[in-house]
């Protein structure tokens, strides 16, 4: 899950298993949220977004759930790849865009 | 067609020196925004440019810190008598100019502070 603090919280899986990265976000106000991706040495990616009329969205091996009840929103990965091995972000919009601490996802072969 | 460019992708310079980072928004994107990443920690919102409107200086951390956007394109962060703890990868993202669009990031410049 996420925090703010000085360390990236992690989460290791088994290739081919399903990933739940978790994510608090602050202001009540955020409309819009997005899950980025970050590889080594890169910018960040974007996974996917929501925004706040919705509670679900999927994609391609994705899917994001938001609660604005408890402000929480998680990134679903289904059959977790080598090369989703990175550090994700979540990133809630309100007047402008504010990034989570990040969690760093590590798959085994 | 081509992303959120940046330079130098690197730079070492010594403390005290002043040093301009320079970022290349995605043509028709309006909103342009910097963040800072130092190593292994998440983005620090530092400035954001939207449109004509005045930008929003709020994360910025001192005044030794300053950006522009010229012509509604490309900007400069600027970080006057660099310090030590000035070191981090400075990261530009630009995107539409409706709000609830996501941000595209360019792949940031490593700044080291000797």
């Amino acid at each position: 899950g996420e925090s703010v603090g000085l360390h990236l919280p992690t989460l290791s899986v088994q290739e081919g298993d399903n990933s739940i990265i978790n994510c608090a976000y602050s202001n009540s106000a955020s409309d819009y949220f997005i899950w980025y991706k970050q590889e080594s040495g890169k910018g960040p990616q974007f996974i996917i977004d929501i925004r706040s009329n919705m509670d679900k969205r999927q994609g391609q091996r994705v899917t994001v759930l938001l609660n604005k009840t408890v402000k929480h929103l998680s990134l679903q990965i289904a059959a977790t790849q080598p090369g989703d091995s990175a550090v994700y972000f979540c990133a809630e919009m309100s007047n402008d865009m504010r990034f989570g601490a990040g969690t760093r996802l590590t798959v085994k072969p | 067609g081509a992303g959120v460019s940046q330079s130098p992708s690197n730079k070492v310079t010594e403390k005290g020196k002043d040093v301009e980072l320079r970022c290349d928004p995605i043509s028709g994107h309006t909103a342009l925004y910097w963040y800072r990443q130092s190593l292994g920690q998440g983005l620090e919102f530092l400035i954001y440019f939207q449109g004509n409107s005045a930008p929003d200086k709020s994360g910025l951390p001192s005044d030794r810190f300053s950006a522009e956007r010229t012509g509604g394109s490309v900007s400069t962060l600027t970080i006057q008598r660099t310090q030590q703890e000035d070191s981090a990868v400075y990261l530009c993202a630009s995107s539409l100019a409706t709000h609830n669009s996501p941000l595209h990031f360019g792949n940031g410049t490593r700044l080291t502070v000797t």
